[in-house]
């Protein structure tokens, strides 16, 4: 079956310019997560959803990001007045879902590795 | 503040060799930790997840070990081959009611010939 997948792959775009990166889970699906990781660092949490709300956004760095899902599938992470130190991989992730113990599996995406010039 | 910390950073061993990668943690409430191995330019990838009762899982040449205790996990790779070069990352989920997670640095294990 098709795993999670996330689009572009890559991304070089100008300082100042918005960016949208996509991500679409595993069918079925209802939690999915977004996490930015720079280069030799560990990954960030930025934002979770259940379903197409976002119980979790407090990983999100500023105001410039913005997240939204639709139809409990595609997600959209969005980046406006890119900046250099936006530079860095965004991975997505989803699962069947949380629940208090959390011990559902999360299948992540190949990343889309954005560079901010 | 919920931290999880991994040593070695890097480490470099020989074909056929065994390696012990440490991870400790200050999450809390603790609900479980997971193994992760990330190839270059890939997803991070599942190898083991151990909830507070456990305290050793294997997953073929992969063993975790959990003491809850003292907020310490390792993991032991035996016979190592050339495809487990890769970044191994410890997660520790809990902290919150859906099982946020929280990542180490990771340990970037080079395997060579």
């Amino acid at each position: 079956g098709a795993g999670v997948s996330q689009s572009p792959s890559n991304k070089v775009t100008e300082k100042g310019k918005d960016v949208e990166l996509r991500c679409d889970p595993i069918s079925g699906h209802t939690a999915l997560y977004w996490y930015r990781q720079r280069l030799g660092q560990g990954l960030e949490f930025l934002i979770y959803f259940q379903g197409n709300s976002a119980p979790d956004k407090s990983g999100l760095p500023s105001d410039r990001f913005s997240a939204e899902r639709t139809g409990e599938s595609v997600s959209t992470l969005t980046i406006q007045r890119t900046q250099q130190e936006d530079s860095a991989v965004y991975l997505c992730a989803s699962s069947w879902g949380t629940g208090r113990t959390g011990v559902y599996e999360q299948y992540f995406g190949p990343g889309t590795r954005l560079t901010v010039t | 503040k919920n931290q999880v910390e991994q040593s070695p950073q890097s480490l470099i061993i020989l074909e056929g060799k065994n390696c012990t990668l440490q991870c400790n943690y200050t999450v809390s409430p603790f609900s479980n930790l997971r193994w992760y191995k990330q190839d270059t330019g890939r997803g991070p990838v599942s190898l083991t997840i151990m909830t507070f009762s456990e305290n050793t899982k294997s997953n073929g040449r992969y063993t975790a070990t959990l003491d809850a205790d003292t907020k310490q996990s390792s993991l032991h790779i035996t016979a190592s081959q050339l495809s487990d070069s890769a970044s191994y990352i410890c997660v520790v989920v809990g902290g919150t009611s859906y099982g946020k997670l929280t990542f180490g640095q990771g340990t970037i294990l080079t395997v060579h010939p």
